[in-house]
């Protein structure tokens, strides 16, 4: 059967520090992949998605990149973290166009 | 771009009652699936219900249903007979060819 990992659970990191959110599927090849950032109480922002291993689109500009150096791992990376990159992470992963996205438990990350 | 619009961010109701979530989407492409997902308190993506945008019959899965329409990019989630565990934040979805992307949400409250 299919699953996906994603860590850490919960992450606080100071300003300025780098960032290194890691997912993998298992139980299934070329995954599409995709990272979201929830801030509280809101929308699922789709942040970077990846339909193969060489191919990841961004979908916000901002200070956050993603790797995906194997076929089932997805890494969401930072240099150098800002305050306003405090958020719930999400990873997930479908199959062609119409199965249902698999989600991983999701990171809480606290830039203070 | 495909864009999703949820325009209720909150909404209560008794148990026991029907309650409609809308939700409008917009593309160009012509092949693609639709979604609603619930997320309770524990924050885990669950799926509800999927509808595939070339059938015209309405998907059904036991108290939730769909109104999908198509010309009008339409596509809301009726809940009937509502329970006390269906609380949570509910997100609609779309997928076409690549990208996963989901509405800001609408936040459900149940009341006993």
């Amino acid at each position: 059967s299919q699953t996906i990992h994603q860590w850490p659970a919960t992450l606080v990191q100071p300003v300025g520090s780098p960032l290194s959110l890691e997912c993998t599927v298992e139980g299934t090849s070329n995954p599409n992949l995709y990272w979201y950032r929830q801030a509280a109480g809101r929308g699922l922002q789709l942040l970077f998605y990846s339909i193969g291993i060489d191919q990841i689109s961004s979908e916000v500009p901002q200070n956050l990149s993603a790797s995906r150096p194997q076929d089932r791992q997805f890494i969401l990376s930072s240099k150098k973290l800002l305050l306003s990159d405090s958020g719930f992470y999400l990873c997930a992963w479908n199959r062609g166009l119409n199965t249902e996205a698999f989600f991983g438990q999701g990171t809480r990350l606290t830039v203070v | 771009a495909q864009t999703v619009t949820q325009s209720q961010p909150e909404m209560s109701v008794q148990e026991a009652e029907t309650v409609t979530l809308s939700c409008t989407y917009d593309t160009s492409e012509n092949n693609y699936y639709l979604f609603w997902y619930k997320q309770p308190p524990s924050r885990q993506m669950i799926l509800v219900i999927r509808q595939e945008a070339y059938k015209q019959q309405n998907a059904t899965e036991n108290r939730f249903s769909v109104n999908f329409q198509k010309a009008a990019k339409s596509f809301s989630l009726k809940i009937s007979d509502s329970q006390l565990g269906d609380t949570a934040m509910y997100f609609c979805a779309f997928k076409g060819a690549q990208k996963l992307v989901f509405g800001q949400g609408t936040r459900l409250t149940i009341n006993p």
